[in-house]
């Protein structure tokens, strides 16, 4: 049963923000949001997770909606090397919570 | 080199032969896990271990065997192989609680 639900692809030009949404409208006060990426044929990388905050790193932002049924991961300059698969993951901490991937969005970057 | 190390890489195997895939992380992570993906598809959990001693089962664990001996080795084992289970397969690693999940570079599997 998804958890999370995102666009299958986007599209966004090189150097602009890339937006990405996710709705987790069924989402438990102990889950937490994640985000991973995977580059063609690479293993997935960890991006950001967030709680109810929102969270901002070296690779990007992530804003939670107030009611935490969506957030929306940010990249604010997209370049070539962003194109990759983008996966929203809710997810426990607490226990032996695992970590169950969805289809995700493929995130084009245009030149 | 700090990380999840997958090895072989690349394997082709004759079905009903056996093998099994290994994964050694040197980061001192508790949660180990392991996943397959087929060509133009997600990543499907196998199966998942939460520390030494513990596994369970993800979403497709039939046909695949696993231990959890030491802290630092997750190895995946392949029974008798079938034509089903070439995949590329990814070992995780991660610390207990919220962080996220390091990815090894897989290993390419091949079951003629």
């Amino acid at each position: 049963d998804a958890k999370t639900t995102q666009p299958p692809s986007m599209d966004c030009a090189e150097g602009r923000a890339a937006n990405l949404p996710c709705n987790h409208s069924t989402i438990s006060g102990n889950e937490y949001v994640y985000w991973y990426r995977q580059i063609h044929s690479q293993g997935p990388q960890y991006i950001i997770h967030g709680l109810k905050n929102n969270e901002t790193n070296e690779m990007a932002s992530l804003i939670i909606t107030e009611d935490r049924k969506s957030s929306t991961l940010i990249l604010p300059h997209a370049t070539l090397r962003d194109t990759a698969v983008y996966y929203c993951i809710v997810r426990g901490w607490s226990g032996s919570e695992k970590l169950v991937f969805g289809k995700g969005t493929k995130l084009t970057v245009n030149p | 080199n700090a990380g999840v190390t997958q090895t072989p890489k690349f394997q082709v195997l004759k079905t009903g032969q056996s093998m099994t895939l290994q994964c050694a992380q040197d980061m001192n992570h508790e949660y180990m896990s392991w996943y397959r993906q087929d060509p133009g598809m997600g990543l499907r959990l196998i199966h998942y271990s939460v520390g030494a001693g513990i596994t369970d089962q993800g979403e497709v664990p039939n046909g695949y065997n696993v231990s959890r001996s030491t802290t630092e080795d997750f190895p995946l084992r392949l029974l008798s192989a079938a034509p089903s289970q070439t995949s590329v397969y990814f070992c995780a690693s991660s610390y207990a609680g919220q962080y996220g999940y390091t990815f090894g570079s897989g290993t390419r599997l091949t079951v003629v």
